[in-house]
């Protein structure tokens, strides 16, 4: 079965600094990958996804992530935080076209920006 | 706003009690998911319609849920005798599936469930 991995629950970075969010993921085929981000009361929002092609793909709100296949690794970075970046990120994996299953996500991890 | 919209954006029922969501996918997608996030999680799949035809169900999905998508737009969730177990944000995704691999889910905002 597909699953997720987030190993950071909870990440505090200085506004300005760079940010690097960890995601494993183990999928028995080519995986897509997203990362998503949801901030309070709100739903989720797609900030890049990979699905073939170039490893390092770029997302929005300054955001970019590089799919490694060795590591089973698709983690998300982003050079310089903002305040507005506090907020709640998921990693997720799944079939072309949405799959039967939907989605798998990781369990977040909360990323709060000190001033 | 990702052009997906569910109603109620909160819901607060006593134990027991029946609760119908309803989710309005973006117009031209094909597929529609709903998801059940709970406090610390991430979301997980219970079940996913193809125009309205339910195609999976999740393990998770009890007999006391079910869900419809009568005319392949719109989809209603049902929780029926609520338990406190059930409090969770209720998440609807659509996608338009067969774009040659770039298919994207979009989100609403969710159905925030508070069982008492």
């Amino acid at each position: 079965a597909q699953s997720v991995t987030q190993p950071d629950i909870h990440i505090t970075v200085s506004e300005g600094a760079s940010l690097e969010l960890r995601c494993n993921y183990s999928y028995g085929a080519t995986p897509y990958l997203f990362w998503y981000v949801q901030s309070p009361g709100q739903g989720l929002q797609l900030l890049l996804k990979y699905f073939s092609g170039d490893t390092l793909v770029q997302g929005i709100k300054g955001f970019e992530a590089e799919f490694k296949r060795s590591q089973s690794s698709f983690n998300l970075r982003k050079p310089s935080v903002h305040w507005s970046d506090a907020a709640e990120y998921f990693c997720a994996v799944g079939a072309r076209g949405g799959g039967a299953d939907g989605l798998t996500f990781g369990k977040g991890t909360h990323l709060i920006i000190q001033p | 706003d990702t052009g997906v919209s569910q109603n109620p954006r909160h819901k607060i029922t006593k134990r027991g009690q029946n609760v119908t969501f309803r989710c309005d996918p973006i117009s031209e997608h094909n597929r529609l998911y709903w998801y059940r996030q709970t406090l610390g999680q991430g979301p997980e799949f219970l079940t996913y319609f193809q125009n309205e035809a339910q195609l999976e169900k999740s393990r998770l999905l009890s007999d006391r849920f079910s869900a419809e998508r009568p005319k392949g737009s719109f989809s209603t969730l049902e929780i029926q005798r609520t338990e406190q177990g059930d409090s969770a944000m209720y998440l609807c995704a659509s996608i338009k599936s067969g774009t040659g691999g770039l298919d994207t889910q979009y989100f609403g905002p969710g159905t925030r469930l508070t069982v008492l």
